[in-house]
């Protein structure tokens, strides 16, 4: 089965700082990567698809990029209410795995 | 709106069995994919089984290959899994969620709020 890396595990940066999430597949997946925000408390929410596809709804400081086994998750400016744990998705085919999550925090 | 309702879920002794039921409404529910995801507690989250729209299709986790089972109703509007021999590490919270297109993609956009199954002694 195909395993999913991301990193770091966790990071704290300030409002405003450009925030970088990376995750890696052990074999490659095309673009078939979702990421997934998920605030304390809370159900998890889609952002992207397709690897750099925004979903509706979600502020445009969200970015994806990459193909193959190596993509990235990026939020252009920190902002307070992105706290919360990110979760890449591979979903070539099943089974579907997640990365392990990246707690993000305020510093 | 789409809404996402799960139940069933509770305390369960190792090697027992629970049945959980998510009921939809706000969007034509047999023309989409559904899921079960789950989350242990403190933990990141794990897909468990897709089924798609007319049942045709049905895949799992191999962690709970040949003890679950997932099935639904489309003239309930109702999603459903079947969880047998239940182990430890089966504990967590389970979310029904929605695939974001008719076919089946994996990718969730609508979950629910997720019902919470404990197995122990």
């Amino acid at each position: 089965d195909i395993q999913m890396t991301q990193s770091p595990s966790s990071l704290s940066a300030s409002v405003g700082d450009r925030v970088t999430i990376t995750c890696r597949a052990s074999q490659g997946i095309s673009n078939y990567l979702a990421w997934y925000q998920q605030k304390p408390g809370k159900v998890p929410k889609l952002l992207i698809y397709a690897a750099s596809t925004l979903q509706s709804g979600v502020p445009s400081r969200f970015s994806g990029s990459g193909s193959g086994t190596d993509f990235t998750l990026t939020i252009s400016s920190l902002q307070p209410e992105d706290v919360a744990t990110y979760y890449c998705q591979k979903y070539n085919s099943a089974p579907v795995t997640f990365g392990q999550g990246t707690k993000v925090e305020i510093k | 709106e789409v809404q996402l309702v799960e139940s069933g879920g509770g305390l369960v002794k190792p090697g027992g069995s629970l049945r959980l039921s998510c009921a939809a409404s706000g969007f034509t529910f047999s023309s989409y994919s559904m899921n079960w995801v789950r989350q242990a507690p403190g933990k990141g989250l794990e897909w468990v089984s897709s089924i798609s729209s007319s049942s045709s299709y049905i895949y799992y986790a191999d962690s709970v290959k040949g003890r679950f089972t997932i099935s639904r109703d489309n003239a309930k509007n109702s999603l459903y899994l079947q969880m047998n021999s239940l182990r430890a590490e089966d504990t967590a919270v389970y979310y029904c969620a929605r695939d974001r297109r008719p076919v089946t993609t994996y990718v969730v956009d609508y979950w629910g709020q997720g019902t919470l199954v404990t197995v122990s002694s």
